[in-house]
């Protein structure tokens, strides 16, 4: 399977600054990657998806970047609320149909009014 | 709301003894994912079901077992419990597309084996 982590535990930012977080895989065999946000005493939310033949998608306040050379993923949140304070995974997934997001470790965003 | 449902929230029991988590996924999904969560391991893919038939195992022990039922809710049994099976399970669902990443993940239940 996809295996897949963070680069930082943990991601301080002031409250509409941008935020960068960042995501390394192992396995190029993966069809999408996703990014989940977990906010404190809940499950994991789907933020956005990014098939593995793009290198960009864009959502409401977010940006999914996909290097594929390096292997490596990032989600950028713009002007960063308080709000977006949860813990962040990114996860891959899907070789020919077969969904099964594999998360990594996380990152917790605190943003700071 | 993400029209998973799982049930009990809490649970505390002591070792050696058998649990059964509940889950029901949203109506019209067909497949359901369960997931366990500690501070030291993260979200850890357990099994995943698809119409009530094991379709996935990642990293479940043998004293897990899962099973999916017609009306497609499903049931985790963990047994002889150990201290450190204490953790958050979540289950998630998903649709019958082959396309479709988005899971939906329930509030989860969180285990205290005592």
């Amino acid at each position: 399977g996809e295996s897949v982590g963070l680069h930082l535990p943990t991601l301080s930012v002031q409250e509409g600054d941008n935020s960068i977080i960042n995501c390394a895989y192992s396995n190029s065999a993966s069809d999408y990657f996703i990014w989940y946000k977990q906010e404190s005493g809940k499950g994991p939310q789907f933020i956005i998806d990014i098939r593995s033949n793009m290198d960009k998608r864009q959502g409401q306040r977010v940006t999914v970047l996909l290097n594929k050379t390096v292997k490596h993923l990032s989600l950028q949140i713009a002007a960063t609320q308080p709000g977006d304070s949860a813990v962040y995974f990114c996860a891959g997934g899907g070789k020919g149909g077969s969904y099964i997001p594999t998360f990594g470790r996380g990152t917790s965003l605190i943003v700071h009014p | 709301d993400s029209g998973v449902t799982q049930t009990p929230k809490h649970l505390i029991t002591a070792t050696g003894q058998r649990v059964t988590l509940r889950c029901s996924p949203r109506s019209g999904d067909l497949s359901v994912y369960w997931y366990q969560q500690s501070l030291d391991q993260g979200l850890q893919f357990l099994i995943q079901y698809y119409n009530g038939e094991e379709r996935a195992k990642g990293n479940i022990l043998e004293r897990f077992s899962a099973q999916q039922f017609p009306d497609l809710h499903s049931e985790l049994n963990l047994s002889s419990l150990e201290l450190g099976d204490s953790a958050l399970y979540f289950c998630a669902s998903s649709g019958t597309g082959t396309m479709n990443t988005e899971a939906f993940f329930g509030q989860g239940t969180r285990l205290t084996v005592v």
